[in-house]
């Protein structure tokens, strides 16, 4: 089974701030990664697809890199509706998904 | 309006059977892959069970041999039976449509359906 381990697990930063998520799988997994976003008692919203590719409505400052075991999300310019848990899935077999990483607005 | 709703829910000892639904409406869940994923309380997100356009069915090991995922066409309904259930299938079971690409991220979710397994 792949596994998929995300850093950090919890994060603080202000409006405006560049944040970094990472999520490194546990073997190459080529660029087939999804990230989603949850905000508390709310299903998991899609943000990111094929490693980069942002998904239709979804604010450009939400980008997404990264191939073979090592992958990035950056959200750009902090907003304070981004306050929320983010995970990182595989599917380049079956699917697996990482810890989340809560995002909190200092 | 595209849209999934789950049902089925509810408290259930171990050892017991439930069967939760998905009803879909806007697109027609046979000609889509979709997907069960649930979420233990305050925990992360786990992928269950898919059943392919054609009526392939993958599990994960965790639920392989309990759980049976299946689909009414004439409902444009999506069912997850589970029996055997342990303490450790208490979650929200979330209902998703796997994008269209088929690859298997997910591009739609239900609200979600709470499964306590608890004497």
């Amino acid at each position: 089974d792949i596994q998929m381990t995300q850093s950090p697990s919890t994060l603080s930063a202000s409006v405006g701030d560049t944040v970094t998520i990472t999520c490194r799988a546990s073997q190459s997994i080529s660029t087939w990664l999804a990230w989603y976003q949850q905000k508390p008692g709310k299903a998991p919203n899609l943000l990111i697809y094929k490693a980069s590719s942002l998904e239709s409505g979804v604010p450009s400052r939400f980008s997404g890199s990264g191939s073979g075991t090592e992958f990035t999300l950056t959200i750009s310019s902090l907003q304070p509706d981004d306050s929320a848990t983010y995970y990182c899935q595989q599917y380049n077999s079956y699917s697996t998904f990482g810890g989340g990483t809560k995002v909190e607005i200092k | 309006e595209v849209q999934l709703v789950e049902s089925g829910g509810g408290l259930i000892q171990p050892g017991g059977s439930l069967r939760l639904s998905c009803a879909a409406s806007g697109f027609t869940v046979s000609n889509n892959y979709m997907s069960w994923v649930r979420q233990a309380p305050g925990k992360g997100l786990e992928w269950v069970s898919v059943i392919y356009s054609g009526g392939r069915t993958y599990y994960a090991d965790s639920v392989k041999g309990r759980f049976t995922i299946s689909r009414d066409n004439s409902k444009n309904t999506l069912y997850l039976q589970m029996n055997s259930l342990r303490a450790e299938d208490t979650a929200v079971y979330y209902c998703a449509r796997v994008s269209l690409t088929t690859n298997w991220y997910f591009d739609l979710w239900g609200r979600g359906t709470l499964v306590t397994v608890s004497s």
